[in-house]
């Protein structure tokens, strides 16, 4: 069975500043990659995905995230946040050719302030 | 666009009470499935549904039922409530289940808060 490994909690960061979420995943096959974000009291949404392809990926508002699959990771980063960043980030990892069930990591809430 | 909703957003039980959370979406999306969110676990899986009339098991699926007998609807029921089920609800779908270039994007709701006394 798949998992997934988000080691920091909580990322307190300066806006402007650059920032990295840090993600990894552990599965003897071939995955799918999702970086999910939650805003407060909303639910769930897709920021970007890795299903196949050139490694480097590019979301909304600004995010990108890298595949690597040699250290089986899927880290998030953004050159420079905003205050409106403010959320809750979760990475989640599907083996490919299955049903659409997805497992989360913990999140990583980042908390960006002037 | 309505999406996924669900209701109610708020919910206070006492324990042994039973309830259903509702779950509806208009994408005409195959796969629906129910978390729960707790504090530094993230999302965990309860139940899912691949059509209508096929439910199946997730992580977490004591203490919970649920049904899927159309392609819209998809509720949660809760047996009899514990504190223990105190947590955050979120329905989700996604188009496609085995086809093989299914992206897998779930669309969430926007929760419901359940507490248990």
């Amino acid at each position: 069975a798949q998992s997934v490994t988000q080691l920091d909690s909580q990322v307190p960061v300066f806006e402007e500043a650059p920032v990295e979420l840090r993600c990894n995943y552990s599965s003897s096959v071939s995955v799918y990659l999702f970086w999910y974000v939650q805003y407060p009291n909303q639910g769930l949404q897709l920021l970007l995905k890795y299903l196949s392809g050139s490694t480097l990926v590019k979301g909304i508002n600004g995010f990108e995230a890298e595949f690597n699959k040699s250290q089986t990771s899927f880290h998030l980063r953004k050159p420079s946040v905003h205050i409106s960043d403010t959320a809750e980030y979760f990475c989640a990892v599907r083996l490919t050719g299955t049903a659409s069930k997805l497992t989360f990591g913990t999140g990583t809430r980042l908390q960006v302030t002037l | 666009n309505a999406g996924v909703t669900q209701t109610p957003k708020f919910q206070v039980l006492k324990t042994g009470q039973s309830m259903t959370l509702q779950c509806a979406q208009d994408m005409n999306h195959e796969y629906m499935s129910w978390y729960r969110q707790d504090p530094g676990m993230g999302l965990r899986l309860i139940h899912y549904s691949v059509g209508a009339g096929i439910t199946d098991q997730g992580e977490v699926p004591n203490g919970y039922n649920v049904s899927r007998s159309t392609t819209e609807d998809f509720p949660l029921r809760l047996l009899s409530a514990a504190p223990s089920q105190t947590s955050v609800y979120f329905c989700a779908s996604s188009s496609g289940r085995l086809a093989g270039v299914s992206t897998g994007e779930l669309f969430f709701g926007e929760g419901s808060r359940l507490t248990v006394l």
